[in-house]
């Protein structure tokens, strides 16, 4: 069965103070790791799709980077918009046509002015 | 280009009652998921649908069920509400096994 598990469950931060969340997997094969933003009461965003180890990508003061067993969310210089739920899922290729998405619990970012 | 839109936004049912919600894809997409997050938890599947077809069912009761539109919209029952149901009911539409983006959700609490 496929596993998610983000850590940590919480993160506090002053602005400017860049960090890392981690996102650690466990499945048959994987097809794909995605990184979705979620604010209070709102649908998840999404931000990135990784597909295999030493792939990187970065959006604005975020950079996603995966091994074959973890990612890493750099969050650099943040800003209090920074703040939300950051939820990692991944697809796994065992799935077939079942492209369904096991997700993490999610790690709650808050950053301080 | 408008994203993936649900309805309703918030939604009170009482014990055993029945609910739909429903979800227009984004323009394009065919596949269309539906996922339960309950407070503090992520998403977790219940159902995946692509040209009309199930292709996935996550571990849920009987008492869910789903359908998918000849326009790829799609609808979620549930039936005979327990408290235990209420949670955010997210419906995510992908071109096919690409990125899903998730529409803004509907709130369901069960009294």
């Amino acid at each position: 069965e496929d596993q998610v598990t983000q850590s940590p469950e919480a993160l506090r931060l002053q602005e400017g103070e860049s960090s890392s969340l981690n996102c650690s997997y466990t499945v048959s094969g994987l097809r794909g790791l995605f990184w979705y933003r979620q604010d209070p009461g709102k649908g998840p965003e999404f931000l990135f799709t990784l597909y295999s180890a030493g792939e990187e990508k970065e959006k604005e003061r975020l950079k996603a980077t995966l091994t074959k067993k973890e990612s890493f969310l750099h969050i650099t210089a943040p800003k209090p918009e920074d703040s939300a739920t950051y939820l990692c899922a991944v697809q796994d290729i065992s799935g077939g046509s079942n492209y369904k998405l096991t997700f993490g619990k999610g790690t709650l970012l808050t950053v301080n002015p | 280009d408008a994203g993936v839109t649900q309805s309703p936004t918030h939604l009170i049912k009482t014990r055993g009652q029945h609910v739909t919600l429903r979800c227009s894809p984004i323009s394009g997409h065919k596949s269309v998921s539906w996922y339960q997050q309950v407070l503090g938890q992520g998403p977790q599947f219940i159902f995946q649908y692509y040209e009309k077809e199930e292709r996935g069912r996550g571990n849920f009761p009987d008492r869910f069920s789903a359908r998918q539109f000849p326009n790829y919209s799609s609808e979620l029952n549930v039936n005979a509400l327990l408290l235990g149901d209420s949670a955010l009911y997210l419906c995510a539409s992908s071109f096919y096994g690409s990125e899903a983006f998730f529409g803004q959700g509907t709130r369901l609490t069960v009294v």
